[in-house]
């Protein structure tokens, strides 16, 4: 079944450590979004990409760095700059063209931990 | 940037109808999403307006209003299941071309018996 996989799924970070969360997805969709939800919190925008090699800042990137090196992977790295990084991160994605980019996929998400 | 209002939470009775309103601001306006969250779940889509008026699945239907900027999710027959927070999400295209999608902060429901 096509999906998208984000692992791991708990992790634990000492503060001043870098951490990267990965997202596969195998759904063929080209457009590729990482969200962060803090409880009791909507889903902020982080970083997204259209295409392969190409992606865009959201609206709370800084603290945050992605690669989009092929179409299926879309790993974000958490690092050391930011400054609140304990939060549930979400992996989204779906088809370009008009009627595929109004359903977005996600993962099952990625519960990071500061100790 | 953009902007989407909507309830923080809503309390609904077992199978009444209940209404989840939301209102707007953005630029580069496609269309207006509502998706569903259970308690340590990903969000999974519901429901999709591009065009106004109303759009029916199943016990769900959803609205969107253009020039008002508002658009609502209305669930008949409510179960216990459908406790679970709602969001809404405008997908919106930047002056560079690029397409993203943006979530409300979400509306908590709580069905009793």
């Amino acid at each position: 079944d096509g999906g998208i996989t984000q692992s791991p799924k708990y992790l634990f970070r000492k503060e001043g450590q870098n951490v990267t969360l990965s997202c596969e997805q195998n759904l063929n969709h080209d457009a590729m979004y990482w969200y962060r939800q803090d409880p009791g919190q909507g889903l902020r925008l982080i970083y997204y990409s259209q295409i392969v090699n190409d992606f865009q800042k959201g609206d709370i990137a800084e603290g945050y760095s992605v690669s989009r090196e092929k179409k299926e992977s879309f790993p974000l790295t958490v690092t050391s700059a930011q400054k609140n990084p304990t939060a549930f991160y979400l992996c989204a994605s779906n088809l370009a063209g008009y009627s595929g980019a109004n359903v977005l996929t996600f993962g099952a998400g990625s519960r990071l931990t500061v100790l | 940037g953009q902007s989407l209002e909507q309830p923080s939470e809503v309390t609904a009775v077992e199978g009444a109808i209940v209404q989840i309103n939301c209102t707007y601001q953005t630029s580069g306006f496609y269309g207006l999403s509502w998706y569903q969250q259970h308690d340590g779940g990903a969000p999974t889509f519901l429901s999709y307006n591009g065009l106004d008026g109303l759009e029916e699945t199943g016990r769900f239907s959803s609205f969107l209003s253009r020039s008002d900027s508002y658009g609502y999710l209305l669930l008949q027959e409510l179960q216990m299941k459908d406790s679970a927070s709602y969001f809404c999400a405008v997908r919106v295209r930047n002056s560079g071309g690029y397409q993203k999608v943006t979530f409300g902060i979400g509306t908590k429901l709580q069905v009793i018996p």
